[in-house]
């Protein structure tokens, strides 16, 4: 079945503990992405990916890192995280090296900093 | 920045239309409509490219002027099945790749 996996799907951290937020997909799309969604400000994208190696930043890219080191994997990256990162994440990915195809999203990942 | 989207949210009776709008102040190479239900990812609707095309999807369609950097959505005859928030995207094209989203409509039908 063609999918995007996010892992894990609801995850509460603490101030300053590193976290890794794992994206898969199984379509060899090339476009892959980030984004965050809070309540009244809708889906922001953090960091995009158009093929391996090629990462660039999205419109709110502070406090996170990214990497795509495979084609199928784009793991999202919170160095030392803070409270106002608490949000509903969703991975996505399309085929083309550009957002202009169907963009498949992940489940999300519901992300509490305490 | 992120495009404006109108209404902020909208309560309709089954079979009623609507119609929800997505501008922009830039230049667009491409508009994308997606639906996300309550407690759900968003889902694919369409994808309208520059050149003013129109495309249709059911009951539901699109329209796409970019002169005016603007984006219609129709929905025709409303299902309690379309009920949901509708988000639309903008990308303006070669060198800038990203996607940005707008706040969102939420449409409500009711029986």
């Amino acid at each position: 079945e063609a999918q995007v996996t996010q892992n894990p799907r609801y995850l509460i951290t603490v101030t300053g503990k590193k976290l890794t937020v794992t994206c898969s997909q199984n379509m060899n799309h090339e476009y892959m992405s980030w984004y965050r969604q809070d309540p009244g400000l809708g889906l922001r994208q953090i960091y995009y990916s158009m093929n391996v190696e090629v990462t660039d930043k999205g419109d709110v890219p502070e406090g996170y890192k990214v990497s795509r080191k495979e084609k199928r994997n784009f793991p999202l990256i919170l160095e030392s995280p803070s409270p106002n990162q608490t949000s509903l994440y969703f991975c996505a990915s399309s085929f083309n090296a550009a957002p202009n195809t169907e963009a498949f999203f992940g489940q999300g990942t519901r992300l509490t900093v305490v | 920045q992120q495009p404006v989207q109108s209404p902020q949210a909208v309560i309709l009776r089954e079979g009623e239309d609507a119609v929800i709008n997505c501008s922009s102040s830039k230049a667009l190479y491409s508009v994308h409509w997606y639906r996300q239900k309550h407690g759900e990812a968003p889902v694919f609707l369409m994808i309208l490219l520059k050149g003013g095309e129109q495309k249709g999807h059911e009951k539901i369609s699109a329209s796409f002027n970019e002169k005016k950097q603007q984006s219609s959505l129709y929905l025709t005859a409303s299902q309690l099945s379309y009920s949901g928030t509708y988000f639309c995207g903008t990308e303006r094209g070669f060198g800038n790749e990203k996607l940005t989203f707008g706040t969102g409509t939420r449409l409500t039908i009711i029986p």
